[in-house]
């Protein structure tokens, strides 16, 4: 158990509203990410952190922006979701080397 | 070219086969490799790193072939619970970033 939660589990909105979901760990990892999972796209690089204040932009990050003031929460915020954002989103941390470890997931639906 | 593809199967085989997966990757100068099981509406969970060696744990064994550019995922005497899709995951050289394939899904038969 790397020690990752993320919240919401389960989230509806409509089109056009902000969104946030939030990713806590517990162990203090330099390195933090969020993905999406479409069927048929697997497993896509929103964006990653590689420490406070410091985050950059992975393959599909258009529509999406970042934060992490604190080593262990990293926020990724939708400024107006739209339909095409509605997917199945994962954090992951990197501990010590190169591999990753996923949180549970945050389902989004956008109307 | 995609970066890194894997077979999306399904891969249907009775218990006690002996299934492999395949997995290409683009980028020659690609340093670390994994394997993931993901089950249905979970999270991706680390399965094997795949070393320069071949790795083994249990009724799993990964390779890798540089020349090839493609690591392999082996599952002997295969059981019901290893029923899950398989993911395969590469990283550059440098980079914490893991490039993954789309999976491939396995279904083993009773």
């Amino acid at each position: 158990d790397a020690g990752i939660t993320q919240s919401p589990r389960h989230k509806v909105t409509e089109t056009g509203t902000p969104v946030t979901l939030r990713c806590h760990q517990t162990e203090n990892h330099r390195y933090m990410y969020w993905y999406r999972q479409d069927p048929g796209h697997g497993l896509r690089l929103i964006h990653y952190s590689y420490g406070v204040k410091d985050t950059d932009k992975g393959e599909v990050s258009d529509g999406y922006s970042v934060s992490r003031s604190k080593t262990e929460d990293f926020l990724l915020t939708l400024e107006s979701a739209t339909s095409s954002q509605t997917s199945v989103y994962f954090c992951a941390i990197s501990v010590g080397g190169y591999e990753q470890f996923f949180g549970p997931g945050t389902r989004l639906t956008v109307l | 070219r995609k970066e890194v593809e894997q077979d999306p199967g399904p891969f249907n085989v009775p218990e006690g086969a002996t299934v492999a997966f395949n997995c290409t990757y683009s980028n020659s100068a690609s340093q670390s490799f994994f394997w993931y099981r993901q089950d249905c509406r979970k999270e991706p969970k680390l399965l094997m790193s795949v070393y320069s060696s071949g790795n083994e744990d249990g009724r799993f064994t990964a390779q890798l072939n540089r020349a090839s550019q493609y690591i392999s995922l082996l599952i002997r005497d295969s059981k019901l619970s290893d029923s899950a899709t398989y993911l395969c995951a590469v990283a550059g050289a440098g980079s914490y970033q893991l490039t993954f394939g789309k999976g491939t899904k396995l279904s083993v038969i009773p």
